[in-house]
């Protein structure tokens, strides 16, 4: 199985709203709410930031947003922060039972 | 707090095999209903699922290493290790461990991750 489609790279300015999609298939993530996103810092392990679609785990600012229509999910940051630059991958649980993570999507706070 | 630590050679030669271990700290790798995982990114690319461990013993691979993957654990030693075999320079990654929310809440979700440890397959 192909990995999830996300854009490679996004922008925007402090104070901003960005959006960043994770397009899939109907045997992945529009098969189950089993979406999840993670920042990754240069050099750093990566963090969860959302699980099953909209979730965000303790201790995550509710600046960040998880939703999904059809195959494609989607991840919402508001009121942008220059800490928020970073890489940022989707995954999803498949009907093959294997996990698929996404190409990586490069977000640069102006 | 539940830590995991990667450990193992950095080096490995082609066609050789790549051997890692995670130890984990603040929580039993028995726990249910956790699974334990591996996951690596090669150098300046995307992350791929390797595969992964439940203390029962039953596993999941990524079908595209399935043949060349092996994981088990140690629950005596709170471990689990990952075994690649007959490795090339494509393998040249970091590696990571991480706690994978297999079943119930949070389903397929990898929280929280080790530190991860770059494994270069060199001659």
């Amino acid at each position: 199985q192909s990995a999830l489609t996300q854009p490679a790279s996004v922008s925007g300015s402090p104070g901003q709203s960005i959006t960043i999609s994770c397009t899939g298939t109907r045997s992945d993530v529009g098969a189950y709410k089993y979406v999840s996103w993670y920042q990754q810092h240069p050099g750093k392990a990566p963090k969860l930031m959302i699980y099953e679609v909209t979730n965000r785990p303790s201790g995550i600012s509710n600046r960040f947003s998880g939703s999904k229509s059809g195959n494609t999910a989607s991840l919402t940051i508001s009121g942008l922060q220059a800490e928020d630059e970073a890489n940022y991958y989707c995954s999803s649980y498949t009907t093959t039972s294997i996990v698929l993570f996404g190409g990586g999507t490069k977000l640069t706070v102006l | 707090q539940l830590q995991l630590q990667e450990s193992g050679p950095g080096l490995v030669k082609p066609s050789e095999t790549l051997s890692l271990t995670c130890s984990v700290s603040g929580d039993s790798i028995t726990g249910t209903p956790y699974y334990w995982g591996w996951i690596r990114q090669p150098p300046g690319k995307g992350l791929e699922w390797i595969g992964s461990i439940y203390y029962t013993g039953t596993t999941y691979y990524n079908p595209s290493l399935k043949s060349r993957v092996s994981i088990s654990g140690d629950t005596s030693k709170n471990q689990f290790s990952l075994r690649l075999s007959s490795v090339t320079a494509a393998d040249t990654a970091v590696y990571y461990c991480a706690r994978h929310y297999r079943l119930g809440s949070r389903a397929d979700s990898f929280d929280p991750w080790g530190q991860g440890t770059l494994v270069t397959v060199s001659s």
